[in-house]
């Protein structure tokens, strides 16, 4: 059974520096990995969708990069803003997923001081 | 409206109430999911329809009744809740629905429910 660990649980970072969050899986046969952010009380918002014959993925000042056969993803936000405070959570898409092949991690809940 | 969006976003009932959340999609998409997500825990796919027909039921109590009346719309109705079962439910769609799909699932900002 896939499972998808996220670490830090949670990061607290003053403003304008770069930072990275870790995410690991345990079964590397995966189709794709999306990294999601969510808001407090709110849905998901996806970020980046890296699929499994991709390295990396950027968007902004977002980088997602994905190692598959080591069973790990980072997300890499530079020149981090108080609005980039949310949860950030990796979810990957495999065989030994649920349903919609889609695995969770429990998030990293991100706060970026002022 | 635009995306998806879910009614009503605060919910609180009893364990002998009868309630239904409701989720409306406007992106034209085929598939349409419920998912749970409780306090420290990860989020938990509990229903996925495509075209309108249900083709997953990931083991959820049957205290859940999910209705999918066109490709649009997506309720899920609630009876005799536990208070475990508080939490927030989030509705998502997509175009299409394959296990192996590289498609992307939009999400709407959930349904806080809470049982007493």
């Amino acid at each position: 059974k896939q499972e998808v660990t996220q670490i830090p649980a949670a990061l607290s970072v003053p403003e304008g520096e770069n930072l990275v969050l870790n995410c690991s899986f345990t079964d590397s046969a995966i189709y794709n990995l999306q990294w999601f952010r969510q808001d407090p009380g709110k849905g998901l918002t996806s970020l980046l969708l890296i699929q499994s014959s991709q390295r990396e993925q950027t968007s902004g000042r977002l980088n997602a990069s994905l190692d598959k056969s080591s069973g790990r993803s980072t997300l890499y936000i530079a020149a981090s803003q108080p609005g980039d405070s949310a949860t950030y959570l990796c979810a990957v898409r495999g065989s030994g997923g649920g349903a919609d092949g889609l695995t969770f991690g429990k998030g990293t809940h991100l706060i970026i001081q002022p | 409206e635009t995306g998806v969006t879910q009614t009503p976003r605060h919910l609180v009932m009893g364990m002998t109430n009868k309630k239904s959340l409701k989720c409306e999609q406007h992106l034209g998409h085929n598939a349409m999911y419920w998912y749970k997500q409780s306090a420290k825990k990860p989020l938990e796919l509990m229903f996925v329809y495509s075209l309108e027909e249900r083709v997953e039921n990931n083991s959820v109590p049957s205290r859940f009744s999910p209705e999918c009346p066109n490709s649009s719309h997506l309720f899920l109705h609630l009876h005799t809740l536990q208070p475990e079962d508080s939490a927030l439910y989030l509705c998502a769609s997509s175009q299409t629905y394959r296990r192996e799909g590289t498609y992307e699932q939009y999400f709407g900002p959930g349904t806080r429910l809470t049982v007493t």
